[in-house]
Parts: structure tokens; C-alpha cells; sequence
């Protein structure tokens, strides 16, 4: 296993209402990449935190939000939510000394109902 | 724009028997990574094996190995001696090499296998 956590692991959430993802980045790594993987589809990138700093974003409307903080942790925000929002939800942290490779946790099971 | 293709949605292997896996891309690049993750049901994301495009020498980790075909933009995985805790999704991915891009992945569609007793 990584050493990258999420939290929760499920969540269940109205349409409209809003949500709180976390990530906790393995050790030494300073960059978190977040992901949204709908049922049977591959991940899709949403945005990545590079040193509290967003540093590019997929093709995500602006009411996906993110925040690094200084321990590199992060979060993923939701508003507004819809049904078309349920998903795995995956972080991925990386660093310069591993090549950028990405390494996941184990994700957040969101339903928007 | 990249994309990666996968066209076997499914896949199925006797245990001890061989595998294998394919995936296409397009790209303009000439200098990146290319990535298979596998994603048992417990959905943990585990990297499998990695190619640099610049080498010409195929990947290899233990039972797994590539066959990365730059020309072609081809990137198949071959699994020997196949075992049942390799039953899992698949997935190929695509992560440029450019100074200042984004070190997202782009994934395809993933293939399930299936490992039979």
C-alpha cells in the first residue's frame, strides 16, 4: 500500500448540497493530484496542488475546488452538487525526486442522489 | 491533444498462462511516459510498470513486461505466468515529459482481467 490516505472512504450527499474531500500526501511528497474515476470509466483529471498552489486543471467547471495546505495535505470541494458528480474520488501524490510518479490512495466513493 | 485507447474492455487468462494487454496513444510529443496501473476491487491504485519514451529497451518488472512500439504509439503489457491475485482492472497511462506541464496522467478505458483457476 501507499502511504497517501482519504477520507471518508463513502459518503452519501444530496443533489445541491456540498462536499468536502481530504487527502493526506505520502511523506516527502510535495505535490497532490486529485481525480475523478465515474463507474467503469478511467480516471479523469480534475486539478493539481503543487507547494499550496494550483498548478493546471482539467476540464472541470470552477465549482470544483481544491486547497494544499503547508503539511501538503489537501482537500477537494464540491458545490452545487449533481447526480452526474458520483464518482471515485482519487488523490495522487508525487514528487521530483520519484520521477513525478503518482501514487494513489485508495479514493472516496461519492453518491449524489 | 493526448488520448490513450483501450480496446479490450475484458480479458481472460488460465492461472500459469500468459497475458497480454494492449493500448494505443496519440500524441505530438516526442518526450513522456507512458504507465500501466492496475485497480484490484479494494480501488487502490497500483503501478504496475513504467516506460520512458526516450529508452528503446522494454520495461520490465518480474512477471510483467512491455512492448512499447514508439513508431506505432503502441504500448501493450504482457503478464507471465499469470496468478489469480493479478485478476484485476487495467489501466494505460499517458504522462507528458515537458518542462512546466502538468504531471497529470491521462488514462484510458481500462480492461478487465479475469484470471481463471
Amino acid at each position: 500500500e501507499t502511504g497517501v490516505t482519504q477520507s471518508p472512504t463513502h459518503l452519501i450527499k444530496t443533489r445541491g448540497q456540498q462536499v468536502t474531500l481530504r487527502c493526506s500526501s505520502q511523506s516527502g511528497h510535495n505535490t497532490v493530484s486529485w481525480y475523478q474515476q465515474a463507474l467503469g470509466q478511467g480516471p479523469q483529471f480534475i486539478f493539481q496542488y503543487y507547494r499550496e498552489e494550483e498548478n493546471g486543471r482539467g476540464n472541470f467547471p470552477p465549482r470544483f475546488s481544491g486547497l494544499q495546505f503547508p503539511n501538503y495535505s489537501s482537500e477537494l470541494n464540491v458545490n452545487a452538487l449533481e447526480l452526474d458528480d458520483s464518482a471515485l474520488y482519487l488523490c495522487a501524490s508525487s514528487s521530483t525526486g520519484t520521477y513525478y510518479e503518482q501514487y494513489f490512495g485508495p479514493g472516496t466513493r461519492l453518491t449524489v442522489t | 491533444a493526448q488520448t490513450v485507447t483501450q480496446s479490450q474492455p475484458e480479458m481472460s487468462v488460465q492461472e500459469a498462462e500468459t497475458v497480454t494487454l494492449s493500448c494505443t496513444y496519440d500524441t505530438s510529443e516526442s518526450d513522456y511516459y507512458l504507465f500501466w496501473y492496475k485497480q484490484p476491487p479494494s480501488r487502490q491504485m497500483i503501478l504496475v510498470i513504467r516506460q520512458e519514451a526516450y529508452k528503446q529497451q522494454n520495461a520490465t518488472e518480474n512477471r510483467f513486461s512491455v512492448n512499447f512500439q514508439k513508431a506505432a504509439k503502441s504500448f501493450s503489457l504482457k503478464i507471465s505466468d499469470s496468478q489469480l491475485g493479478d485478476a484485476a482492472m487495467y489501466f494505460c497511462a499517458y504522462r507528458s515529459d515537458y518542462g512546466g506541464a502538468t504531471n497529470k496522467l491521462i488514462f484510458g478505458t481500462g480492461t478487465l482481467l479475469a484470471v481463471q483457476p
